[in-house]
């Protein structure tokens, strides 16, 4: 079955910039999205199709696909940023979501 | 404003019955992919089932992680505007938050997104002796 695979956690300093990779086979090949989650609230869409924004999500947010990676990149890092972030694709006929990177920024 | 409120969780013996409800406002949820998702105390997001749009030649159709196939069942009613996920059988990991969300696919040519744009706030479900 198709993974994404995370690193399960990293730290920023404030105003530093968070890359957050998500691996998996040639997922350059497909959609990924990425989801905000902060203890105790329930998880937010922050990009979609590799490196869209919804509308609200600061431009800080950038998303970039390419081989077997895609990367969450936080530019300008804020206190406000921290939580866990989770990757997710389509395979075939399932759901799949990585097991999730919580960034610390300190 | 679009909102999902999610209900029906609470604490059953293993083996165990439970369903739960999904209530959407500001959009069709017959005419949306729509999921449910868990999060187990401290783990990370799991896809549990999606059921397609009424709309699309393939109907209900309903897609299943293979922790859960056969135990549970995702439906809807287009009349009450609700998800449900009808859950047989339970067991101990199945203990979780359960979160429904909306979700919104296509292909741009290239390749299909799959991609979930609203969330609800979850309801808990444990399941113990």
């Amino acid at each position: 079955s198709f993974e994404l695979t995370q690193p399960p956690s990293m730290s920023v300093s404030p105003g530093q910039t968070a890359s957050i990779t998500c691996s998996g086979d040639y997922l350059g090949n497909k959609y990924i999205s990425w989801y905000q989650q902060k203890p105790g609230q329930s998880p937010v869409l922050v990009i979609f199709q590799d490196n869209r924004r919804p509308s609200g999500i600061p431009d800080r947010f950038s998303g970039s696909n390419s081989g077997n990676t895609a990367t969450l990149t936080i530019s300008g890092t804020q206190a406000t940023d921290e939580a866990d972030y989770y990757c997710q694709a389509w395979d075939s006929t399932t759901v799949v979501f990585g097991g999730g990177t919580r960034l610390t920024v300190l | 404003e679009v909102q999902l409120v999610e209900s029906g969780g609470g604490l059953v013996q293993p083996g165990g019955s439970l369903r739960l409800s999904c209530a959407a406002s500001g959009f069709t949820v017959r005419r949306s992919y729509m999921s449910w998702v868990r999060q187990a105390p401290g783990k990370g997001l799991e896809w549990v089932s999606l059921i397609y749009d009424a709309g699309s030649y393939t109907g209900s159709t309903t897609n299943y992680a293979d922790s859960v196939k056969g135990r549970f069942t995702i439906s809807r009613d287009n009349s009450k505007n609700t998800l449900y996920l009808q859950m047989n059988s339970l067991r101990a990991e199945d203990t979780a938050v359960y979160y429904c969300a909306r979700d919104r696919t296509g292909s741009t040519g290239d390749y299909y997104y799959y991609y979930m744009d609203v969330w609800g706030k979850g309801t808990t479900v444990t399941v113990s002796s």
